[in-house]
């Protein structure tokens, strides 16, 4: 079964506007953390913002925001106000404390901002 | 400079040949990864070291060979390449703190022929 469970392969949003990327993951620990990562064109992937499964409150960094619904095991990632250079792939993913600490990736969401 | 920093950027070679894609970071951080990456798939993790007596197989080692020469430097071999180990490499650190991310090295494009 996929850990990590990315459904949008593309989206199209128009600058500007807010966007959410969806990811879901599975775990049975009660420890884990979740990292979203933007992969530009030209390839070096970036962190862009964490939630650790204890966090009382959503994360946020910039005009990143993690929507973390935690019975529904879901960790959103919003983009306010998007630009044209937001347009990449972005990864979730998740480790599990009780796993050597591995990240497990999802398989992304392809992101295209239209001027 | 980079923080994390892997040598080739690019590389292609022929089917059998033996490979060596470098490794090495400035961020003291203990722990080392080598992923690969391939169209419409996330991650996949191949090697892991927490330190440099410590090396640890990951999901898709087979065919791949890693050595921790250093606190600073993995170092991922592929011993007899073959055309499906085609792929963007990544190299990644992180310290020993859970809530840290793992930072990237820019990649390694390898294709083999």
């Amino acid at each position: 079964a996929q850990k990590i469970t990315q459904t949008q392969p593309g989206m199209f949003v128009q600058e500007k506007e807010a966007v959410t990327l969806d990811c879901t993951y599975d775990t049975s620990d009660q420890s884990y953390g979740l990292f979203w990562y933007k992969q530009p064109s030209s390839g070096e992937m970036i962190f862009l913002i964490y939630q650790g499964s204890y966090d009382e409150q959503n994360a946020t960094e910039g005009r990143y925001s993690l929507n973390f619904q935690k019975a529904r095991k879901s960790a959103n990632l919003v983009i306010s106000a998007s630009q044209l250079g937001d347009s990449a792939m972005y990864f979730c993913a998740m480790r599990e404390d009780y796993s050597n600490y591995q990240l497990i990736w999802g398989a992304g969401t392809k992101l295209i901002i239209k001027p | 400079d980079a923080d994390v920093t892997q040598t080739p950027r690019n590389r292609i070679t022929k089917t059998g040949k033996r490979i060596m894609l470098e490794c090495s970071q400035t961020k003291g951080h203990d722990r080392m990864y080598w992923y690969r990456q391939d169209p419409g798939l996330g991650l996949r993790l191949i090697y892991y070291s927490f330190d440099v007596k410590d090396i640890n197989k990951g999901e898709i080692s087979d065919g791949y060979s890693v050595s921790r020469q250093a606190q600073a430097k993995f170092s991922l071999s592929l011993e007899s390449a073959i055309p499906n180990q085609t792929a963007l490499y990544f190299c990644a650190t992180s310290d020993n703190r859970g809530k840290q991310p793992q930072h990237f090295g820019d990649g390694t494009r390898l294709s083999i022929l």
